[in-house]
C-alpha cells in the first residue's frame, strides 16, 4: 500500500488564521481526498483534487475556505483559511492506491486546535 | 441520514469474544470498505468488498454483504484488547471513487 505522509501531525492555531496541511505520498497517484472528522464524529468528504484541475468540492465546503493545491502527482496541500473553533477537526487525506484497486489508504491525519 | 448507518453506536466485549456490526447504506455502491481507527489517529484499512461480492476473509475479520438488503457486517473473531478502536464502513459509488462514511462503532475489547 501506498505510504502517505501529512505536515503538521498537529497544531493549535488563533481564530483567524490560516493553516495549510501537506499531504506527501511515496508513489504516484491520479485522485487525492481530503476528509475532515469532527471531534466523536465520523468523516466527511471535503473534497477530490486532481493533479492538472481544479478541485472539486463537496457540497458545504468552498474553494474560499478550503484553497487545495496539487502540483503533482505526489503532493497536495489543504488550506483552512480564516479559522473558528468550529474547524478543530481532524483533517486526513488519502489516495486511491493501487490505482483501480478502489481501495483507499488514509495518512496519518492532522488534529487541529482553535482557540 | 447520510449513506452508511452503524450499528451498534458502542460494544463492549470480553476477550476472546466475537464482535459484531453492522452498516447499512441506501443507494447503489460499487463496492464497500471497512476501516479501524484507533485513538483519533489514521485510518488503518480492513477490507473491501464489492457489489459482486458477498462473503470476504481476512485474518481474524469477516464481512458480508448483501446489496439486496443494502447492509454489511464486519465480524472480528477471538477479540483481542488490540482491537479497541472505532471501526466505520465507507461505501464508493463508482471506481476511483470518493467515500461515504457510515458513522462508525467504537469496540471496546476488555482483558
Amino acid at each position: 500500500s501506498a505510504v502517505i505522509s501529512q505536515k503538521p501531525s498537529r497544531d493549535i492555531c488563533q481564530r483567524g488564521t490560516s493553516l495549510t496541511i501537506q499531504c506527501q505520498v511515496d508513489s504516484q497517484v491520479t485522485m487525492m481526498f481530503w476528509y475532515r472528522q469532527q471531534p466523536g464524529q465520523s468523516l466527511t468528504l471535503i473534497a477530490t483534487a486532481n493533479q492538472g484541475s481544479e478541485a472539486t468540492y463537496e457540497s458545504g465546503f468552498v474553494i474560499d475556505k478550503f484553497p487545495i493545491s496539487r502540483p503533482n502527482l505526489t503532493f497536495s496541500t489543504l488550506t483552512v483559511s480564516n479559522m473558528s473553533p468550529e474547524d478543530s477537526s481532524i483533517y486526513l487525506c488519502s489516495v486511491d492506491q493501487p490505482q483501480g484497486t478502489d481501495t483507499q489508504y488514509f495518512g496519518p491525519g492532522t488534529r487541529l486546535t482553535v482557540l | 441520514s447520510q449513506q452508511g448507518e452503524e450499528d451498534p453506536q458502542a460494544l463492549s466485549i470480553q476477550e476472546g469474544e466475537n464482535a459484531t456490526m453492522n452498516c447499512s447504506y441506501k443507494t447503489s455502491i460499487n463496492n464497500l470498505q471497512w476501516y479501524r481507527q484507533n485513538s483519533g489517529r489514521g485510518l488503518v484499512h480492513l477490507i473491501l468488498i464489492r457489489s459482486n461480492e458477498r462473503e470476504k476473509h481476512s485474518g481474524r475479520l469477516r464481512v458480508t454483504l448483501d446489496t439486496s438488503k443494502k447492509s454489511s457486517s464486519l465480524l472480528i473473531t477471538a477479540s483481542r484488547a488490540a482491537d479497541t478502536a472505532s471501526y466505520f464502513c465507507a461505501t464508493g459509488k463508482a471506481a476511483g471513487n470518493k467515500l461515504t462514511f457510515g458513522g462508525g462503532t467504537r469496540v471496546l475489547v476488555k482483558p
